[in-house]
């Protein structure tokens, strides 16, 4: 068991839909990430919040909207995404930028 | 720009044999290196992190080094079991502050096949 849990497991999206991803850790972590990982590469890092402010966004479509409600809770929102963004996104946590990064499961998306 | 390459890029091996995973990386300004095994379709799960200062860290069968001049992360895997096929992922974060300490250098992965 992951102690960062993501929601949901797979998602199939059209091109014209709106979807957002979950991401939740009770581990008291004050760094969130996103990364998108495509088949048989690393992860790719999106975003990073720290103290639930955006410090990173490594110049990310913005069909791509990243939200972080509570220091607990991180939120992928999705808009007009294209195929080629089918692939595995993970969330991370850690408890400041230097300590070990912890991932959930991440969510399987497929664009259709 | 640091890079990160692991090698092999695939490895097979049968049951009970002891291995190494080699990572290595261009610019030795890093604070940590963190070694993650990755199942099919799962998440990235935390193995081993060495700080710069180290030279070694152990877990279990596992034991992970440091040559930090050399730019050189070595993870042993000892007495390898089937449970054991996965990816394996090494990462460093780099040295710097200023928010770059949140972005870690991935390298490629080895995929790892242990055979009954």
């Amino acid at each position: 068991d992951t102690e960062v849990t993501q929601t949901p497991k797979h998602l199939v999206m059209g091109m014209t839909n709106k979807k957002s991803l979950k991401c939740e850790q009770h581990m008291g972590h004050r760094a969130m990430y996103w990364y998108k990982q495509k088949a048989k590469k690393p992860p790719e890092l999106m975003f990073v919040y720290s103290y639930e402010k955006l410090s990173i966004n490594e110049s990310v479509p913005s069909r791509f909207s990243p939200e972080c409600p509570n220091s607990s809770l991180l939120n992928l929102h999705l808009h007009a995404l294209q195929p080629e963004d089918s692939a595995l996104y993970l969330c991370a946590s850690s408890q400041v930028s230097v300590s070990p990064l912890h991932f959930g499961n991440g969510t399987r998306l497929t664009v259709t | 720009k640091q890079e990160v390459t692991q090698i092999p890029a695939a490895l097979s091996v049968p049951e009970g044999e002891n291995l190494v995973l080699n990572c290595s990386f261009t610019d030795s300004a890093i604070y940590n290196l963190q070694w993650f095994r990755q199942d099919p379709g799962k998440g990235l799960t935390s193995l081993l992190l060495i700080q710069s200062s180290q030279r070694e860290q152990t877990s279990g069968r596992l034991n992970a080094s440091l040559d930090k001049s050399s730019g050189r992360s070595t993870l042993y895997i000892a007495a390898s079991q089937p449970g054991d096929s996965a990816t394996y992922l090494c990462a460093v974060r780099p040295q710097n502050s200023g928010g770059s300490n949140y972005k870690l250098t991935f390298g490629k992965g080895t995929l790892l096949t242990v055979n009954p």
